[in-house]
């Protein structure tokens, strides 16, 4: 399953499948970018990030892809698991290490 | 290693009333954030300090809103008199000082005006 961040903030995918969620971010000098998952009543816990050098960066199970050239991040996630619920935000580093949040997108696992 | 500590977890308050928010970051974290998360919407940074000075507080409406750290280590977020739209969960958040390092939240407080 995909989604759009701001237009498409709900995705459901089967248990199993690959699941991608993209973020438009705003500023082009922003240099870091991170993946959060936000669980219900609980806050933001980091997955994965990108620096603005790289194009592509694994970990367990998770890809970030970043093209800088249309200001586009995404998060694509290995055979999804139920315990992959949740709503996940991309944050940007606009410089100072601060980080600004896009509107997030709701990821529902169908077991 | 603990993560940062947020209390109290909820709150119910009256408008008008005021209210206090308490963080403790992660121990050596020099950076400490507080963000304002509204239903259905992404965090929103309402101020950073680094060590006990403020770095950007821009977004923070400052006629209600205050924050402080005075020692460098705990902050405390009030909202003083509180509106029905701050309705929200207030998370703080900590990093390492530098850039491009991930920044660790609590698990905030819920904060309902009626």
């Amino acid at each position: 399953g995909e989604s759009v961040g701001l237009h498409l903030p709900t995705l459901s995918v089967q248990e199993g499948d690959n699941s991608i969620i993209n973020c438009a971010y705003s500023n082009s000098a922003s240099d870091y970018f991170i993946w959060y998952k936000q669980e219900s009543g609980k806050g933001p816990q980091f997955i994965i990030d990108i620096r603005s050098n790289m194009d592509k960066r694994q970990g367990q199970r998770v890809t970030v892809l970043l093209n800088k050239t249309v200001k586009h991040l995404s998060l694509q996630i290995a055979a999804t698991q139920p315990g992959d619920s949740a709503v996940y935000f991309c944050a940007e580093n606009i410089g100072g290490n601060q980080f600004y949040f896009g509107t997030g997108t709701s990821l529902t696992v169908i077991p | 290693e603990a993560g940062v500590a947020q209390s109290p977890r909820y709150k119910i308050i009256e408008k008008r009333q005021s209210v206090a928010f308490w963080c403790n970051p992660i121990s050596g974290h020099a950076t400490l954030y507080w963000y304002q998360q509204i239903l259905g919407q992404g965090p929103k940074l309402l101020i950073q300090f680094q060590n006990n000075g403020v770095v950007d507080d821009s977004q923070l409406p400052k006629d209600r809103f205050s924050a402080e750290r005075l020692k460098g280590v705990d902050s405390t977020l009030k909202i003083q008199p509180a509106k029905l739209e701050d309705s929200a969960v207030y998370l703080c958040a900590s990093s390492l000082s530098g850039s491009d390092t991930e920044a660790f939240f609590g698990q905030g407080t819920r904060l309902t005006v009626v």
